[in-house]
């Protein structure tokens, strides 16, 4: 079935310091491909989404490409902010939904 | 505003006991899912609805039940409680079940089961 692996971290960068956080997917279809952010105490957002290959999503400095190629859909930001410290979880929909396990960004000053 | 909620946020039972969390959606949107949220897994799904009276099992529907009469209601049920139910569960909803929708989520309820 549809799965998603995602780097586990948990990740930890100073201020302004440049983000990748990995995810690939297997899928059988053309799902399309999600990040979405937990702070915390809260549920899970959605922060941007790509709904067919070649697509960038982009949302609060964050960007992630689907790229079926690679199957990959790597989230980017290229200063990231104390505010940033949450939970990213990827994440894949064609029919069913299925989610990477996260991965904790801490951003300290 | 649009917005998915849970209640109650936080609950702590005891095994066996019965017990429900309700959630509520007011976008009149048509498909809702319930998840569970366990450290280094992820959200597993639970349970889903496509529409009023219609629902069917996630990945991980034992021990849990659900109903939809309402469309704008989808509460989950633990008939007999067992610790290893304790976990962080979210409510979903999103306009209909096509790859192209994203889910809404609630806050989430956190269960502990003594």
């Amino acid at each position: 079935g549809d799965s998603v692996t995602q780097m586990e971290g948990p990740v930890t960068l100073s201020e302004e310091a440049f983000l990748t956080i990995n995810c690939t997917y297997t899928a059988t279809g053309y799902p399309s491909l999600f990040w979405y952010v937990q702070y915390p105490g809260e549920g899970l957002q959605l922060l941007l989404k790509a709904t067919k290959a070649d697509d960038k999503g982009s949302n609060k400095g964050f960007e992630a490409t689907y790229r079926k190629e690679t199957t990959s859909f790597h989230l980017e930001k290229g200063s990231v902010q104390v505010s940033d410290s949450a939970v990213y979880f990827c994440a894949l929909r064609d029919n069913d939904m299925r989610f990477g396990a996260g991965t904790r960004l801490t951003v300290k000053p | 505003e649009a917005q998915v909620t849970q209640n109650p946020r936080y609950l702590i039972t005891v095994t066996g006991k019965k017990l429900t969390v309700t959630c509520s959606q007011n976008m009149n949107h048509e498909y809702m899912s319930w998840y569970r949220q366990d450290p280094g897994l992820g959200l597993r799904q639970i349970y889903y609805s496509m529409n009023v009276e219609v629902t069917d099992k996630g990945d991980v529907p034992e021990g849990y039940k659900v109903s939809r009469k309402e469309k704008r209601n989808f509460p989950l049920i633990l008939e007999s409680p067992s610790p290893n139910q304790t976990s962080l569960y979210f409510c979903a909803s999103s306009p209909g079940l096509a790859g192209i929708y994203e889910q809404y989520f609630g806050p989430g309820t956190r269960l502990t089961v003594t």
